[in-house]
């Protein structure tokens, strides 16, 4: 069970569109199409942005989008607003259990 | 309002034991599945464990194989973890969160506000 890969950091400006990678391997990303992306604002409980690599639950933004090649997930937000800079996290099943990346911190410049 | 609050989180010597619960409200409890995540003081996600909403199924992460117990009474719509034999790694909050539908593992819609576990050496 080890944990999927995400860039530490990215950034944009405002309107700006930024994509996070996350890579696993065949037997988490690339084995099944359950993906889902978490935002977490400091000192909150995370949300759900993202479920089975490219569906969006009720109430949140068209902006956000999520897509997978392989073993690669990604996540695309466009349109940045101030209010998307947070930690965003990818999760994976995989055989039984789920597997998180380490995070990555968005920083809307 | 669909709501999780954990509870029984705390100070405890290393080698102890705790019980967490997850107490919900605003959906029905017992369709869903319900999982465990924690997240140590200035690190990311990490998945714990999964019980399906009839309690036939339950998942751990290795990590944790062995020393955590989950389980649930749905009549109480709670969600439970024992702990024992804690370590100085185990140190961290706590999260229940709903599975996002029906018995998946793989989505998780609801997250309680956690609950502070330390553990002193």
């Amino acid at each position: 069970q080890s944990a999927l890969t995400q860039p530490a950091s990215v950034s944009g400006s405002p309107g700006q569109s930024i994509t996070i990678s996350c890579t696993g391997t065949s037997s988490d990303i690339g084995g099944y199409n359950y993906v889902s992306w978490y935002q977490q604002h400091p000192g909150k409980a995370p949300k759900l942005m993202i479920y089975d690599v490219s569906n969006r639950p009720s109430g949140v933004s068209d902006r956000f989008s999520g897509s997978k090649s392989g073993n690669t997930a990604s996540l695309s937000i466009s349109g940045l607003q101030a209010e998307d800079g947070a930690n965003y996290y990818c999760s994976s099943y995989t055989s039984g259990s789920v597997v998180f990346g380490g995070g990555t911190k968005l920083t809307v410049l | 309002e669909v709501q999780l609050v954990e509870s029984g989180g705390g100070l405890v010597q290393r080698g102890g034991s705790l019980r967490l619960s997850c107490a919900t409200s605003g959906f029905t409890f017992s369709k869903y599945s319900m999982n465990w995540v924690r997240q140590a003081p200035g690190k990311g996600l990490e998945w714990l464990s999964y019980i399906s909403s009839s309690s036939t199924t339950m998942y751990y992460a290795d990590s944790v194989k062995g020393r955590l117990t989950i389980s649930r009474d749905n009549a109480k719509r709670s969600l439970y973890l024992q702990m024992n034999n804690l370590r100085a790694e185990d140190t961290a909050v706590y999260y229940c969160a709903k599975g996002y539908y029906y018995d998946t593992i793989s989505a998780f819609d609801i997250w309680g506000q956690g609950t502070m576990v330390t553990v002193s050496s």
